[in-house]
């Protein structure tokens, strides 16, 4: 069965600076990859998706990840935090003809002034 | 669009009772799954559907029934609630296109706190 680690539960910056959330797949067949983000009391919202195209894929707001099937990682970076950035973020996994989804525990992003 | 629709937003149950939390999708999906998000362990997948019909049990099942006699509707009911089910739920639903999954489209949750 595939599954996700994120690597920190909580990660802190400044205004800014590198955004870098780490996400570790275990699949034993080719994946699908996403980053999902939630805001306070609200639901999940679809950042991006690996679906076997590129390797490096962009999402909204600036957001982007590259798919390291030598790493098994697909860590989410962004070259400058906004405080409109604070939230928590989820990586998941499915199979690529199921879509039976797994998630991580989530990282919490705070971004100070 | 409403996508997908959650209902209650919040609710408060004394242990023992019984109810049900209401998902519908509007997008002709397929697939639809329950999942509880609690501190520190992310979503947890409680059941799921593949189609009307037809449902299964995921990570966390035991205390909750499931059952989809449509592909717009699939109610989550907690049978006997437990303080350990207070939590968040969210439905999701997703599609396959051309074989491959897409991703889940999730509501907007229902928070639960059973005392």
């Amino acid at each position: 069965a595939q599954s996700v680690t994120q690597l920190g539960s909580h990660v802190s910056v400044s205004e800014g600076a590198l955004v870098l959330l780490r996400c570790n797949y275990s699949s034993s067949v080719p994946p699908y990859l996403f980053w999902y983000v939630q805001y306070p009391n609200q639901g999940l919202q679809l950042l991006l998706k690996y679906t076997s195209a590129a390797t490096l894929v962009k999402g909204i707001n600036g957001f982007e990840a590259e798919f390291k099937k030598s790493e098994t990682s697909f860590h989410l970076t962004k070259p400058s935090a906004h405080m409109s950035d604070a939230a928590e973020y989820f990586c998941a996994v499915s199979e690529r003809n199921n879509n039976d989804m797994r998630f991580g525990a989530g990282t919490r992003l705070t971004v100070k002034p | 669009n409403a996508g997908v629709t959650q209902t209650p937003k919040f609710q408060v149950l004394k242990t023992g009772q019984s109810m049900t939390l209401q998902c519908a999708q509007d997008m002709n999906h397929e697939y639809m799954s329950w999942y509880r998000q609690d501190p520190g362990m992310g979503l947890r997948l409680i059941h799921y559907s593949v189609g009307a019909g037809i449902t299964d049990q995921g990570e966390v099942p035991n205390g909750y029934n499931v059952s989809r006699s449509t592909t717009e509707d699939f109610p989550l009911r907690l049978l006997s609630a437990a303080p350990s089910q207070t939590s968040v739920y969210f439905c999701a639903s997703s599609y396959r296109a051309r074989g491959f999954a897409s991703e889940a489209f999730f509501g907007q949750g229902t928070r639960l706190t059973v005392v």
